[in-house]
């Protein structure tokens, strides 16, 4: 199975910092990732699709890149409703594996 | 309104079996892959299970691949999770979620577009 090793597990950043998550595979992938948002008590949801494509409705500071074994998550001008856990999940072959996931924090 | 929602989940003991279903309304069910995801207590996700249009391909995580499986019935708008053998560590909160597999040059991505709320398992003795 792939494994998807995510980082960091965890980060603080005031709003309007500029946010980097990393996820990198254990074999290649192309760009079949995409990238989540959970926040307690609810479903995920989603954000990124095809490593770079983003979802109807998820704002423009949120943003996808990377191909193979190195994929990154932006977000720019953090706001406080940024919150909450991002996780990566690779669908490139079965089974599919979810990354560690990296909870943030808006200070 | 795009919705889904599970049902089914409880208490039961090891060893003892559960059948989860979800169940959509807002958009036509057969035309979208159906996934399963769980989430332990205070843990990450992690994928279960996932089926295709008109059920033609199922796929399992490697920690439930003989003991649970996953079926659909178009008619009614639903999924299903058979879960046998349950163990204390398949505890979790279990979400379904569709996936439009979207194509883009030519190649097809999933995405989990639209969640339920989940169900949650309890596996205790």
């Amino acid at each position: 199975a792939i494994q998807m090793t995510q980082s960091p597990s965890s980060l603080s950043a005031s709003v309007g910092d500029t946010v980097t998550i990393t996820c990198r595979a254990s074999q290649g992938m192309r760009t079949d990732l995409g990238w989540y948002q959970q926040k307690p008590g609810t479903a995920p949801r989603l954000l990124i699709y095809a490593a770079s494509t983003l979802q109807s409705g998820v704002p423009s500071r949120f943003s996808g890149s990377g191909a193979v074994t190195q994929f990154t998550l932006t977000i720019t001008n953090l706001q406080p409703e940024d919150f909450g856990t991002y996780y990566c999940l690779q669908d490139y072959d079965y089974p599919w594996t979810f990354g560690q996931g990296t909870k943030v924090e808006v200070k | 309104e795009v919705t889904l929602v599970e049902s089914g989940g409880g208490l039961v003991k090891p060893g003892e079996s559960l059948r989860l279903s979800c169940t959509g309304s807002g958009f036509t069910f057969s035309q979208y892959n159906i996934n399963w995801v769980r989430q332990a207590p205070g843990k990450g996700l992690e994928w279960v299970s996932s089926i295709s249009r008109r059920g033609t391909y199922t796929f399992y995580a490697d920690s439930v691949k003989t003991r649970f499986s996953v079926s659909r019935d178009d008619a009614r708008n639903s999924a299903h999770l058979q879960m046998d053998g349950l163990r204390v560590e398949d505890t979790a909160i279990y979400y379904c979620a569709r996936d439009p597999e979207q194509c883009l040059d030519r190649i097809c991505y999933s995405s989990f577009d639209y969640w339920g709320q989940g169900a949650e398992v309890t596996v205790s003795s």
